[in-house]
């Protein structure tokens, strides 16, 4: 199995622009979930779908993030207008079920806003 | 809420000698406790897992933990380290029946030989 899939795996933009983060889960994965990592915050939890459902966004930090499943093999993250504070690196997740409880891990985007 | 304090933000230790690293928790209701390794430039990977049953747990590559509920910790052990051990390694917790991590700062372990 490939594993989880993102992409890009770095990404450098200017602030203002739009930022589009892409991951393609484990096959047969019914749960994916978004996280971010910095060295203030640590790991936090973006949004969780399940079944392609966003289940849990209460972790996106303001208006200009959104996601979408639009179907079981692929979710987007999409930062618009980007800042200089989100930058950070963005790891997608995915497990066989909710209550799996074993999170598998992509090897992230790390982006930077400038 | 539950919430994962780890004790060492750095933890330098020499190849082949044993290394622990430690994880206290905090939390009101019953829980499930992770370890995740991070290796550089990759995503985490579960090392182990407590859900229920024996408080002593084994993982991968040769690292364990051991619940103590009555501490509220879960610390991580490997008795001989190797320099491929080198990483970050994350605590997690989530509530029983709950899909949601709660991790850890971190600690580093740097390995050296």
């Amino acid at each position: 199995d490939a594993g989880v899939i993102q992409s890009p795996r770095h990404e450098v933009t200017e602030m203002g622009q739009e930022v589009t983060l892409r991951c393609k889960p484990i096959s047969g994965h019914n749960s994916l979930f978004w996280y971010r990592q910095t060295m203030m915050r640590g790991l936090e939890l973006l949004i969780y779908f399940n079944n392609n459902v966003p289940i849990d966004d209460s972790g996106m930090p303001e208006d200009r993030f959104s996601a979408k499943m639009p179907n079981a093999s692929f979710s987007t993250l999409k930062i618009q207008p980007s800042e200089p504070r989100d930058s950070a690196v963005y790891f997608c997740a995915s497990s066989l079920t909710t209550f799996s409880y074993e999170q598998y891990f992509g090897p992230g985007t790390r982006l930077t806003v400038t | 809420a539950q919430s994962v304090t780890q004790l060492d933000s750095q933890v330098p230790v020499f190849e082949e000698a044993p290394v622990e690293l430690r994880c206290n928790y905090s939390s009101s209701v019953s829980v499930y406790l992770f370890w995740y390794v991070q290796y550089p430039n990759q995503g985490l990977q579960l090392l182990l897992k407590y859900l229920s049953g024996s408080t002593l747990v084994k993982g991968i590559n040769g690292f364990e933990a051991e619940f103590n509920k009555s501490q509220t910790s879960f610390h991580l052990r490997k008795p001989s380290v190797h320099i491929s051990d080198t990483a970050e390694y994350f605590c997690a917790v989530s509530r029983s029946n709950d899909y949601k991590l709660s991790f850890g700062a971190g600690t580093t372990v740097t390995v050296r030989a």
